[in-house]
């Protein structure tokens, strides 16, 4: 199977809470990252967690990693219209964290 | 600063025939790397350059596709042979190490190669 999964699209109401999920396949995973790519922009990174931590908080972001179950997320509180783009989550597998390895994106869309 | 530049944003060339990206990095960034993402998927890892040397080329598909690095800033993505199934946006990143260890990769806007 693939190495990072994630669902292909999700739709939320302007001001609820988006939750985006990913699994993936590889324990030796070190880094885990969450990336969003608008249309005719480069990939911007939001965040991201080292393996040994189970919650990020940056702002509107929370980030929760359940390194049992491989198991990542990505909850946007409070989304905007401006936060409609695609999702991707990755990972990296040493330290030095040559090549990231990506999933293939949740397009989010958010109705009024 | 400026961030990550790529040329050209969008290349169209005709099946068969040889192509050249260019990648200019984050200024001072020692790793570099570039990435082809195809219509609906997420962005696959290429080749990796630490200085000039490529330290991970393992994700080049095939001996058509080379890229250089000469003196350790600009890059070029070189594709020979052009296929139909290479068009796909071509994404370069660089790096530098933070204080944490961690790695993050700044990416340019991509080319997006249209092989007809």
């Amino acid at each position: 199977g693939e190495d990072v999964e994630q669902s292909l699209f999700l739709s939320v109401r302007e001001g609820d809470s988006s939750v985006i999920n990913c699994t993936y396949t590889d324990s030796s995973s070190t880094y885990l990252y969450w990336y969003k790519q608008e249309p005719g922009a480069g990939l911007q990174l939001l965040t991201y967690i080292f393996s040994n931590m189970d919650m990020k908080q940056d702002q509107r972001l929370t980030v929760l990693l359940n390194k049992k179950d491989k198991h990542l997320s990505l909850r946007i509180a409070d989304t905007q219209t401006g936060d409609s783009a695609i999702y991707f989550c990755a990972e990296t597998r040493t330290p030095t964290a040559s090549k990231i390895i990506f999933g293939s994106g949740t397009r989010l869309s958010i109705r009024p | 600063g400026a961030g990550v530049s790529q040329t050209p944003s969008n290349k169209v060339t005709e099946k068969g025939k040889y192509v050249e990206l260019r990648c200019d990095p984050i200024s001072g960034h020692t790793a570099l790397y570039w990435y082809r993402q195809s219509l609906g998927q997420g962005p696959e890892f290429l080749i990796y350059f630490q200085g000039t040397g490529a330290a991970d080329d393992s994700g080049l598909p095939n001996d058509r596709f080379f890229a250089v690095r000469p003196e350790g800033s600009v890059s070029t993505l070189k594709i020979q042979r052009t296929e139909r199934g290479d068009s796909a946006v071509y994404l370069c990143a660089s790096s530098s190490r933070s204080g944490d260890g961690h790695n993050e990769q700044f990416f340019g806007p991509g080319t997006r190669l249209t092989v007809l």
